[in-house]
């Protein structure tokens, strides 16, 4: 099944660090979205965009939606012990079709 | 509120069996999409319903079907399982009002083994 090319594949950072991440795709999409997800558990919406050039922050996530409309960035500042986790960038092409292509997924770890 | 409630967490089953998955999505959620979720695939589409319909469709075989209830509940069947269909599935709801804010919510998911 398709997949889109996100990187780094993982990272191993100190707290404090921040990080940045990428999502890139042969096709558009209208919306991009993030997520983290944990051990066992389902993935979590951290951000979601929807226009073209939208940069969007929830508190030390920034996600910035290409102007291509075929890439996703998503940065963290300042990580801490609780970033630790996998994160999913997400693509949806149409407004009322609620497919969503995932990436492959950025593991981040923390070092002590 | 509520989130989306997968049950049950998780299974065991026997190749050759078959095994119905459920989904409580948000209340007012008319939407649910399930996904696939593997170490080698990562996370697949495999269906959403919308008031009953399915909508959308992924690339899986037949034996995987689903449905979605009046109350917005949807249940997914995999039929004759194979090793192969080892994975968290995930069920997640939404609501389809086009541009802006909406909720697309995933569940805890349910994590089947075949042996």
């Amino acid at each position: 099944g398709q997949q889109l090319n996100q990187s780094p594949q993982s990272m191993f950072i100190q707290e404090g660090e921040d990080v940045s991440m990428n999502c890139t795709s042969s096709s558009i999409f209208n919306t991009w979205l993030w997520y983290k997800q944990d051990p066992g558990e389902g993935p979590v919406l951290l951000i979601a965009l929807y226009k073209a050039g939208e940069l969007t922050s929830n508190g030390r996530l920034t996600a910035q939606f290409g102007i291509t409309r075929k890439d996703s960035f998503l940065n963290i500042s300042a990580s801490i012990p609780s970033d630790v986790g996998i994160y999913f960038c997400a693509g949806r092409y149409d407004f009322g079709n609620e497919k969503l292509t995932f990436g492959t997924g950025t593991r981040l770890t923390i070092i002590p | 509120k509520a989130g989306v409630t997968q049950t049950p967490r998780y299974l065991i089953k026997t190749r050759g069996q078959q095994v119905t998955l459920s989904c409580s999505p948000i209340s007012g959620h008319r939407s649910v999409s399930w996904y696939q979720q593997t170490p080698g695939q990562g996370l697949q589409f495999l269906f959403e319903y919308f008031s009953e319909t399915q909508r959308n469709k992924g690339n899986f075989p037949g034996r995987f079907s689903g449905r979605q209830f009046s109350n917005s509940r949807s249940e997914m069947n995999v039929s004759t399982l194979e090793l192969g269909d080892s994975a968290l599935y995930l069920c997640a709801s939404s609501q389809s009002l086009g541009r802006g804010n909406y909720g697309y919510t995933f569940g805890s998911g349910t994590r089947l083994t075949v042996v």
